[in-house]
C-alpha cells in the first residue's frame, strides 16, 4: 500500500529564507509524486508533479522538488520566502501503474515572518 | 480558465438531518473525484466515478453516504443522517484521464461542512 510521511507538521521561517518542507513516500510500484498548496478554506492547486524524466521538478511560484528514489524522498524547497508563501502544503502519491486517486500526508503549515 | 465548482461553499446543520453537496467538473473530464478533509490533516477519498461507473468506493461510509453522476457530468455527494464526525472539508476534484495513463487532478474549492 502506498503511503505518505510529511516530517513537521509546521515549518517556520522568515521571509527570504530557505523554506524545506520534507516528504518520504512508500510505494511498491513506480509513483507519481505531487506538491499542492491550500490556503484557508480553498481547494488545493498543484505547485508541481514528478511523473517520469527529469528527477529535479520545477514547479509555480519558485518552488521546486527532487525526486530521490534511494531515500524515498520528495522534498519541497524554495530559495527565498515570501509572506504569500505562507499556506498548508501538501505531499501526494499516485499509483503509477493504476492512475488511481492521490494519497496525501497530514500536511505541513508554513509560516513566514518578517 | 475553466474551474471545478462546487455549492454550496459553507453548510451548516443539525445531527440527524441530511445533506447534500453538489459538483460541477471542468466540462470534458472523464473522472470524478469527491475526497473528505478533516481539520489538520490531507485529504481522504471517498468515492472516485469513470464517467457514470464507480471506480472506488471502498471508503465510502455506505450506510450513511452516497454519491452520484447520473450522466457522467455533475455530482452529487449525499450524508443522512450526519453525524458529528462528519463534520470536515468536502473537495471535488476532476480529471480529463481514463483508467490508463495520467493526468493532473483539479480541485474546486471544496464544501466546508459543520455539523452541530
Amino acid at each position: 500500500a502506498q503511503s505518505v510521511t510529511q516530517l513537521g507538521s509546521h515549518v517556520s521561517v522568515s521571509e527570504g529564507a530557505l523554506v524545506l518542507l520534507r516528504c518520504n513516500y512508500s510505494s511498491s510500484v513506480p509513483p507519481y509524486l505531487f506538491w499542492y498548496v491550500q490556503y484557508p478554506n480553498q481547494g488545493l492547486q498543484l505547485l508541481l508533479k514528478y511523473t517520469t524524466g527529469a528527477t529535479l521538478v520545477k514547479g509555480i511560484n519558485g518552488f521546486e522538488a527532487e525526486f530521490k528514489k534511494s531515500e524515498t524522498s520528495f522534498h519541497l524547497t524554495k530559495p527565498s520566502a515570501h509572506m504569500s508563501d505562507a499556506a498548508e502544503y501538501f505531499c501526494a502519491v499516485s499509483d503509477a501503474a493504476a492512475g488511481t486517486a492521490l494519497i496525501f500526508g497530514k500536511g505541513t503549515t508554513l509560516s513566514v515572518s518578517s | 480558465e475553466a474551474e471545478v465548482a462546487q455549492s454550496p461553499r459553507y453548510k451548516i446543520t443539525e445531527k440527524s438531518q441530511a445533506v447534500a453537496f453538489w459538483c460541477d467538473p471542468i466540462s470534458g473530464h472523464a473522472t470524478l473525484y469527491w475526497y473528505r478533509q478533516i481539520l489538520g490533516q490531507g485529504p481522504e477519498l471517498l468515492v472516485q466515478f469513470q464517467d457514470e461507473s464507480v471506480v472506488d468506493d471502498s471508503q465510502l461510509p455506505k450506510d450513511r453516504f452516497s454519491a452520484e453522476r447520473l450522466k457522467g457530468v455533475d455530482s452529487t455527494l449525499k450524508i443522512q443522517p450526519a453525524e458529528l464526525g462528519d463534520s470536515a472539508m468536502y473537495l471535488c476534484a476532476s480529471s480529463p484521464q481514463g483508467l490508463a495513463g495520467f493526468y493532473e487532478q483539479y480541485f474546486g474549492p471544496g464544501t466546508r461542512l459543520t455539523v452541530t
